[in-house]
């Protein structure tokens, strides 16, 4: 399956810990979004990242949240410190090394914090 | 940040009906705008996308930009129980460096 994968599918930490959620793009597609969606909510874009590049990060908490997309290995989304009001579907997206192209989806990673 | 609004819904119509979704956006430099269909606890998928004013057909959609009025719509002919999903209308900034969305539409066709 060439999709894009994200990992983990689940993942509960407790308030304080530090939350890693990892993207690899579609096979040729050098471009990651991260969006977060809260229960009900729309998408909310987060950031745009090219290897080794943030491209775009407006959409980014300014505190305890980072991304990252190294020349090797997956996109991270790391979330340090984590606070209930971090519970939300998280989702990559990849697209071709182009703007404005089509963007595909992950499954997701479901975050809890307890 | 800039805007695509969608009427939340529900939108409900009659299995074999024409659906029909809008959506406008704030960024008039915006280029290029999709639609997406999400299932509740799933993640979004792309159905259609559209660049140039008018229409774009493919299959039972029918995706419809006007620029000059900032809008898009989708259409979905012969609607299905199995098209009952949320829609999601998505738009890049003029720079292309972020796709924004809309909250979505909910449709429910009844069979």
């Amino acid at each position: 399956n060439a999709g894009v994968m994200q990992n983990p599918r689940h993942l509960v930490r407790r308030r304080g810990q530090e939350a890693r959620l990892r993207c690899s793009p579609m096979k040729g597609h050098s471009h990651v979004y991260w969006y977060r969606q809260l229960p009900e909510e729309g998408l909310k874009f987060m950031v745009y990242l090219q290897k080794e590049n943030i491209i775009d990060e407006s959409g980014m908490p300014k505190e305890r949240f980072s991304a990252e997309f190294p020349k090797e290995g997956p996109s991270i989304l790391r979330i340090q410190q984590v606070v209930r009001g971090d519970s939300a579907a998280y989702f990559c997206a990849s697209s071709p090394p182009r703007t404005h192209a089509e963007a595909f989806f992950g499954q997701g990673t479901r975050l809890t914090v307890v | 940040q800039k805007e695509v609004e969608q009427n939340s819904g529900p939108l409900s119509v009659p299995e074999g009906a024409i659906a029909s979704l809008n959506c406008t956006y704030s960024d008039r430099g915006s280029q290029s705008f999709f639609w997406y269909r999400q299932y509740s606890g799933k993640s979004p998928e792309l159905i259609m996308s559209i660049y140039s004013n008018g229409d774009k057909e493919d299959g039972r959609f029918t995706a419809q930009l006007n620029k000059a009025s900032q809008y898009v719509s989708l259409l979905i002919r012969d609607s299905q129980p199995s098209d009952s999903a949320t829609y999601l209308c998505a738009a890049y900034n003029q720079a292309g460096t972020a796709l924004i969305f809309g909250k979505g539409t909910t449709l429910s066709v009844s069979s």
